[in-house]
Order: C-alpha cells, then structure tokens, then sequence
C-alpha cells in the first residue's frame, strides 16, 4: 500500500513569490493535516482538511491557505514568501474525523526562501 | 497548544531497554496519548497511542499512570536506528483533528 506522496521534494523560490506543495494521502484517507516544520523547532499545525473542506487552521496569516480536490489530495499555497517561511512542510492523512485514527505522515516537502 | 512535557534529551545503550517518561498533568478524560517519533528530517512515525490501559505494539509498549496525568513509552530492545526524537501528544480522540507537538525528546542510542 502506497503511503503518502509530496511533491516536490525540494522547492526553491525567492521572496515575494508564491510556492505550491501538494500532498498525496492514503488511499482510504478523507483527511489532509499540514504541518510546517522550521529549522530547529516542533512541528506546527497549519491546516486541516477533511472531506474537501477546511475545517481547523493553526495560527499562521492568511497568505497560507489550501484547498482539498475531489480525489482527496491537497494543496498548500503560500503567497508573498517571506525569508522564515524557509521550512520544512509535512503533510499527514487519516481516516476522516470522527473516527479514533493516527496520522500518516509524508516525507515533506524543503522549502527555501532566499 | 502542546500539553504534554518531555525531557530535552536521553541517551540508551544499545540492546537495553529505552523508558521514555512525558507528564500530561492536564490530560481530560476523553483525550488519547499518543506517540510518534521523526528519524533526522522525516516525517513522523506513529508509534502507538492509548487512553488509559497499557497498550503494546511491536514496536514498543506504552505504560499510562492510574491517574493518567504521565506515561512512559518503552522501545524494550533499543537498536541504533531507534535513534530519533520522540513526541508525547495528546488529543480527544473522536474529531480526526490536528496534532500539537510539543518539543520531545532527543533519543540517542549509544553502540
């Protein structure tokens, strides 16, 4: 069974511009969780989607923002880079809410800001 | 927010038994313990989790205080690539919703 997909692996941009990742959940998995990692710290939550919608956000500005397709897979945006958005992205996938689950995480996508 | 609170940093010796203690004072009583730990720059690994009996797996057992407000995840046979940094996380069990990781625990296991 095919685990979770990111695409691409690694992502260079400059300051200003706009990166897209893309997440490839499990086949089964209605939710879509993405977390950013920065160099040195925990894991942030940044988005969830289950079912196509978005249903929580953690504390980052609108310029993070996402969208969940039909087949499941998912999005993360970020316009207007800035330098600390240098970080590396996870995304993880379950089995959709209300459902006791674990998430399955992604090997991540490096993003660099320069 | 996290709420759990792990030490910074263990070292294990190869082939002995890696007991991984996280404090969870604040824990309610619809919220699950979970435990995952990133090997170097991958994506988290899911461990095991539990509510309040002990749970075993074949990767590792978690022990859960009567009280449920500690546990402790056990890796009983540590091998080197059981180096990684642990995370203890709760979460109510029953809405899919997101994560919160806390700093965890650096596990270095010694040959």
């Amino acid at each position: 069974e095919a685990g979770v997909t990111q695409s691409p692996t690694h992502l260079i941009k400059t300051r200003g511009q706009q990166a897209t990742l893309r997440c490839s959940p499990i086949s089964g998995h209605t939710s879509v969780y993405w977390y950013q990692q920065a160099l040195g710290l925990g894991l942030q939550f940044l988005l969830w989607y289950d079912e196509g919608e978005e249903r929580n956000r953690g504390n980052f500005p609108p310029r993070f923002s996402g969208r969940q397709f039909p087949n499941y897979s998912s999005e993360l945006n970020v316009n207007a880079l800035e330098l600390e958005d240098s970080a590396l992205y996870l995304c993880a996938s379950s089995l959709g809410q209300g459902r006791l689950n674990e998430q399955f995480f992604g090997p991540g996508t490096r993003l660099t800001v320069l | 927010d996290a709420k759990t609170t792990q030490p910074t940093s263990m070292d294990c010796a190869e082939g002995r038994a890696a007991n991984l203690p996280c404090n969870h004072s604040t824990i309610s009583g619809n919220e699950y313990v979970y435990w995952y730990r990133q090997i170097h720059s991958q994506g988290p690994q899911y461990i095991i989790h539990g509510l309040k009996n002990n749970e075993t797996n074949e990767m590792a057992s978690l022990i859960i205080t009567e009280d449920r407000k500690s546990s402790t995840l056990i890796l009983p046979h540590a091998t080197l690539r059981d180096t990684a940094v642990y995370y203890c996380i709760v979460r109510e069990g029953y809405t899919g919703n997101q994560f919160y990781f806390g700093t965890g625990t650096s596990l270095t296991v010694i040959p």
